[in-house]
C-alpha cells in the first residue's frame, strides 16, 4: 500500500534543544496530519492540513512547535526549546480523503 | 469537545473466539468512523470503516454503528494468534476535518 516515510526513526536530545522531525507524505494526498503518542498511551491530535495549509491545531500544539512544507512536498515538525514533556512517539498521516496512511513514528526522546 | 472512549482497556480471549470491541463517540455531527489496528512500534493501520448507521462485513471483521446511541463496535470473527494488537477507533468530524482516536484497546489472541 501507499509508504509514508518518517525520518529519523529516533532521536535523544538534552533539554532545551532544536530538533526537527520530517515527514514524506503519500504525493497526491491532500490531508496532512501530525499526532503524539507517548508510549502506552493515547493518540493526540497536534496539527492537520488541507493542500498544504493548516486547518486546526490542538491544544497540545504549544509554541514551541511549529510546521513547515519546505519544498512543497515534504513536512516537517519543528520543537525549539525542548522539554522533558515532548518525549513521545511522533506519527504523521497523510490521506486523499479518508483513510489516514501512517508513517512508523519518530521516536523522541529529551534527557 | 469531541471525545472517543473505548471499552474494553485489555481483551484476552483463545485462538478461534469472537472478539467484540465497543467505541463511543461523543457528537452526532460525526462524519465516519475508523478502526485501526497498531503493533507495537508500528504505526497504526487502517482496517475498516463505516459512515451510515447499520453493519458493514468485510472478511472476518463486521462493524456495527448506531448514530442515535453514538456508538460503533467492531467484531472480529475466528480470531488468529496475528490479531493480537492494540485496536484504535477514530472519528472524523465534519468542518475541520480533525481526527480524533480513542486510548484503544489492547486484544491479546491465546494461541
Amino acid at each position: 500500500g501507499p509508504k509514508v516515510l518518517q525520518i529519523p526513526s529516533h532521536q535523544i536530545i538534552d533539554m532545551g534543544q532544536m530538533v526537527t522531525l520530517n515527514c514524506d507524505p503519500v504525493s497526491n494526498h491532500l490531508y496532512f496530519y501530525w499526532y503524539k503518542q507517548i508510549l502506552g498511551q493515547q493518540m493526540e491530535f497536534l496539527v492537520n492540513f488541507y493542500n498544504g495549509k493548516v486547518m486546526e491545531k490542538s491544544k497540545l500544539f504549544k509554541d514551541q512547535f511549529s510546521v513547515e512544507r519546505p519544498d512543497g512536498s515534504y513536512f516537517t515538525l519543528k520543537i525549539q526549546p525542548t522539554a522533558l514533556e515532548d518525549s513521545a512517539v511522533y506519527f504523521c498521516a497523510s490521506s486523499s480523503r479518508e483513510t489516514l496512511y501512517f508513517g512508523s513514528g519518530t521516536r523522541l526522546t529529551v534527557l | 469537545q469531541e471525545k472517543v472512549q473505548q471499552s474494553p482497556e485489555s481483551l484476552i480471549v483463545p485462538e478461534g473466539a469472537m472478539v467484540s470491541l465497543n467505541c463511543s463517540f461523543s457528537d452526532s455531527a460525526s462524519q465516519s468512523i475508523w478502526w485501526y489496528q497498531q503493533h507495537p512500534g508500528k504505526g497504526p493501520k487502517a482496517l475498516i470503516s463505516i459512515f451510515s448507521n447499520g453493519n458493514k462485513k468485510e472478511g472476518r471483521l463486521t462493524v456495527y454503528l448506531n448514530r442515535a446511541s453514538l456508538h460503533v463496535s467492531l467484531h472480529i470473527k475466528d480470531s488468529q494468534p496475528s490479531d493480537s494488537a492494540v485496536y484504535l477507533c477514530a472519528v472524523r468530524y465534519y468542518g475541520n476535518e480533525k481526527i480524533t482516536f480513542g486510548a484503544g484497546t489492547k486484544l491479546t489472541i491465546k494461541p
